[in-house]
């Protein structure tokens, strides 16, 4: 089993969708979670840390729930700019220690008119 | 330039040949870490530095793999003898020590292909 699994996606929607992406972990003992996007042959960029009480950025809105060991994210309004990959992320790291960042293997998101 | 930079962007080499790729992390950061992205899945580690001191190894790090950071600085990663099988993204990033729960900063990586 993966250590952190996404939807295989692909989604296609049209503009003004809502699209939803879910992944789950299998290490009990992160504690820090991430959304990334990246765009086709770039690198991964930060899209925003996940936390327990939801988050919010814009039309973005990421979910953690520990119990289940799952993140969702949520966008709202698609704009042909959010077309991407986006990559689940979960690492061990939590004050000064250490932890590598373990990656899903990214859902692609295509948004058409 | 503040960010991360890495070296070459491309890189196209003969199988049994060996490549050098070096990265620059943001200045201040003291960790550093390299990850491999194949086509269709997302990064796997393969090292990180905390000054000039190599931590930790992925298993994916075979023996024609190594990499170094001496001077705590920027780091390289040497793939001896390579084959058609490292052809790949290869990703740099760094960080503070306590920084990794706000997630890294990644380089643009170096497309690597190995005909």
């Amino acid at each position: 089993r993966k250590e952190v699994e996404q939807d295989p996606g692909p989604f296609n929607v049209p503009e003004g969708a809502t699209v939803a992406f879910n992944c789950t972990y299998s290490n009990s003992a992160s504690q820090s979670f991430f959304w990334y996007r990246q765009d086709c042959r770039k690198e991964p960029k930060l899209l925003m840390s996940v936390y327990s009480s939801g988050n919010e950025d814009g039309r973005f809105t990421a979910q953690l729930n520990r119990a289940s060991q799952y993140i969702s994210l949520l966008i709202r309004d698609s704009k042909l700019s959010d077309s991407a990959t986006y990559l689940c992320v979960v690492s061990n790291a939590g004050g000064t220690s250490y932890g590598k960042l373990t990656f899903g293997q990214g859902t692609i998101l295509t948004v058409h008119p | 330039d503040t960010g991360v930079s890495q070296d070459p962007r491309h890189k196209i080499t003969k199988r049994g040949q060996n490549v050098t790729f070096r990265c620059d992390p943001i200045s201040e950061h003291n960790r550093l870490y390299w990850y491999r992205q194949t086509l269709g899945q997302g990064p796997e580690f393969l090292t990180y530095f905390q000054n000039e001191a190599q931590l930790e190894k992925s298993r994916l790090l075979s023996d024609r793999f190594s990499a170094e950071r001496p001077k705590g600085s920027f780091s390289t990663l040497e793939i001896q003898r390579t084959e058609q099988g490292d052809s790949a993204m290869y990703l740099c990033a760094s960080s503070l020590v306590g920084g990794e729960g706000y997630g890294y900063t990644f380089g643009s990586g170096t497309r690597l292909t190995v005909v």
